[in-house]
């Protein structure tokens, strides 16, 4: 079964400044997709940014980036100038062969 | 083009009753999946449906259950219900199921 890893359960970073969150996963799957969701206190889940695992270029959305190392199954989110509207949950996820799979979560708090 | 809409937003019962909450996806799409999500095990996977069939199920008893509508609305039904199933539960719609997944703002169930 896939699994997803978020080792960071809580992460700060100051305003305009940049923040990496970590996601590990692991599978057998060789087509697959990878996706970064943010879910505010408002409790909407809003998709930030998705990567096919097929695409060697790494995925960017604005200040969105992420750092895709397939052989490592590595799929890091890039904050870049970050802003108080970002604070939020960031949840990782995976979909393979099985439907949407998600890791336990990042809460990153930016501070003024 | 107006989002995922879930109905209704709180919902507050108690043990043993039963409980149908509704999700409207966006127009257009075909595939809906719904998620519990809870603070102990975070967001899990319930059903997944394309076009009226269940495409996929996720490990949860036979007291929850749901359906997807000609028009691609779907209900989930929980019966029973246990101090257990308090949690947010999430529904999300995409075009097609391999494509991303745009959440609605979820029902907030509580059981006393």
């Amino acid at each position: 079964a896939q699994t997803v890893t978020q080792s960071q359960p809580e992460m700060s970073v100051q305003e305009a400044e940049t923040v990496t969150l970590s996601c590990t996963y692991d599978t057998s799957e060789s087509n697959y997709y990878l996706f970064w969701y943010k879910q505010p206190p408002s409790r909407q889940m809003i998709l930030v940014i998705r990567q096919e695992a097929y695409k060697q270029q790494n995925a960017t959305e604005n200040r969105f980036s992420v750092n895709f190392q397939k052989a490592a199954k590595s799929f890091s989110l890039k904050i870049s100038d970050s802003q108080l509207g970002d604070t939020a949950m960031y949840f990782c996820a995976f979909r393979g062969n099985t439907p949407l799979v998600f890791g336990k979560g990042t809460r990153l708090s930016v501070i003024a | 083009k107006a989002g995922v809409t879930q109905t209704p937003r709180y919902l507050i019962k108690t043990r043993g009753q039963q409980v149908t909450l509704s999700c409207s996806p966006i127009s257009g799409h075909r595939s809906v999946s719904w998620y519990q999500q809870t603070p102990g095990q975070g967001l899990q996977f319930l059903f997944e449906y394309f076009s009226e069939t269940q495409r996929n199920k996720g490990n949860f008893p036979g007291r929850f259950s749901g359906r997807q509508f000609s028009n691609s609305r779907s209900e989930m039904n929980v019966s029973t219900l246990e101090l257990g199933d308090s949690a947010l539960y999430l529904c999300a719609s995409s075009l097609y199921i391999d494509q991303p997944q745009h959440f609605g703002d979820g029902t907030r169930l509580s059981i006393l």
